[in-house]
């Protein structure tokens, strides 16, 4: 069973304008919870995790994630785009070990 | 400070050829993590290391995949007879281990890129 859904492949943003990436995972207990980054040829950082307490979560680059335990999400926002966060974003959760969801690519346009 | 490295960044072998990655974590991180990312897709997770202990290999794909840590620091994945299937980016993670297990905080070097031709 996929443990983290990630259901838009691909998003484009105009610079400037706000984002939000979503995420929804399957998992019965508390989950821990994590926002990856990864530019070509780069590899993974991590932006921001959840593991308890507040349900809003601060990140670094400007980013926040939001977990919703009725939803079963973790979606990241971001207020306003820049052209450098152009990246492929993971989610991921954290149980007997890290699962991954496909990822969404996101492109900024001028 | 220095980060996760992997060696080499890219590389290309022929079907059937034995392959060997190798990955230096982050100095003092006693958890090692390795992935394999097929394209477009998200890390899958592969198998891990406290120190010199492999203590999960159930995401290994085959027999041919063998992975080693025999000081607690620098590991190595080896793949042998490579098949098609095997090309992807394979990411090594590694974490100070806090006591969450898997929830610790992972950082990734930037993958080998292996291509089986």
């Amino acid at each position: 069973a996929q443990s983290v859904t990630q259901p838009d492949i691909h998003i484009t943003v105009s610079e400037g304008a706000s984002l939000e990436l979503r995420c929804n995972y399957s998992y019965g207990a508390t989950p821990y919870l994590f926002w990856y980054v990864q530019s070509p040829g780069q590899g993974l950082q991590l932006l921001l995790k959840y593991f308890s307490g507040d349900t809003l979560v601060q990140g670094i680059k400007g980013f926040e994630a939001e977990f919703k335990r009725s939803q079963s999400s973790f979606n990241l926002r971001k207020p306003s785009v820049h052209w450098s966060d152009a990246a492929e974003y993971f989610c991921a959760l954290a149980r007997d070990q890290f699962y991954f969801g496909t990822g969404t690519s996101l492109t900024v346009i001028p | 400070g220095a980060g996760v490295s992997q060696s080499p960044r890219y590389k290309v072998a022929k079907r059937g050829q034995d392959v060997a990655l190798r990955c230096d974590p982050i100095s003092g991180h006693v958890s090692l993590f390795w992935y394999q990312q097929a394209l477009g897709q998200g890390p899958e997770f592969l198998t891990y290391f406290q120190n010199e202990a492999q203590l999960d290999k159930s995401g290994l794909p085959s027999d041919r995949f063998f992975a080693e840590r025999p000081e607690g620091s620098v590991s190595t994945l080896k793949i042998q007879r490579t098949q098609q299937e095997d090309s992807a980016v394979y990411l090594c993670a590694s974490s100070l281990a806090l006591g969450q297990g898997p929830a610790d905080t992972q950082y990734f070097g930037p993958g080998t890129r292996l291509t089986v031709l």
